[in-house]
């Protein structure tokens, strides 16, 4: 039982590239969700799923956009890198609003 | 005013000591309280809820204030391993869950 994984563990990026965020998680839960955290911002949520096939915007989700084809698969994509989305990335899965969220190991990602 | 506040610390404590920290939220109606704890360079990870009676789990205790609109942690008996950051977190209006900046806790031998 892996829980949430998440890929790739680090990566860094030129100002202008594109990337994709892979996250999964075998707990057959309906809820996803993307965060960064940032010193002193705590987590800040991106984006969110309540379903296979569906997404929502979180907090702070200019600059980002996801995908939700498979319930186990959550995909945060960038498409035009810039600096200030240098961060570490969290995924987490739920059985819903008020349960505990579990968390894969994050993404640390920089843009130069 | 953040909608979730933490006082950062860090907060240096001998081990065996008694350690609080408090968390303040701003938004009257949010029903859903937690506090998460997180390692250095690792993910968050559900420490405990918390109930409007107050609930607590072995040597930590998590107290709801309504009326003052903050939530409390106590650690007992502090051991090393209990060093981390201490994350509050608030549901909040659209059911999302808003997290405090954290409170760094190192326990010393």
């Amino acid at each position: 039982n892996a829980g949430v994984t998440q890929t790739p563990k680090f990566r860094v990026l030129k100002t202008g590239q594109s990337m994709t965020l892979l996250c999964a998680q075998d707990m057959n839960h309906e809820y996803m969700y993307w965060y960064r955290q940032d010193p002193g911002m705590g987590l800040r949520l991106i984006h969110y799923s309540v379903g296979e096939g569906t997404t929502a915007k979180g907090e702070v989700p200019d600059g980002y956009n996801v995908s939700r084809l498979k319930k186990q698969n959550f995909l945060l994509g960038l498409e035009s890198a810039a600096p200030s989305q240098t961060s570490v990335y969290f995924c987490a899965s739920s059985p819903g609003w008020v349960y505990e969220q579990y968390f894969g190991p994050g993404t640390r990602l920089t843009v130069t | 005013r953040k909608e979730v506040e933490q006082d950062p610390g860090p907060f240096n404590v001998p081990e065996g000591a008694t350690v609080a920290f408090n968390c303040t939220y701003s938004n009257s109606a949010s029903q859903s309280f937690f506090w998460y704890r997180q390692d250095c360079r690792k993910e968050p990870k559900l420490l405990m809820s918390v109930y409007s009676s107050g609930n607590e789990d072995g040597r930590f205790t998590a107290q709801l204030n309504r009326a003052s609109q903050y939530i409390s942690l106590l650690i007992r008996d502090s051991k090393l391993s209990d060093s981390a950051t201490y994350l509050c977190v608030v549901n909040n209006a659209g059911n999302m869950l808003t997290f405090g900046g954290g409170t760094r806790l190192m326990v010393k031998p």
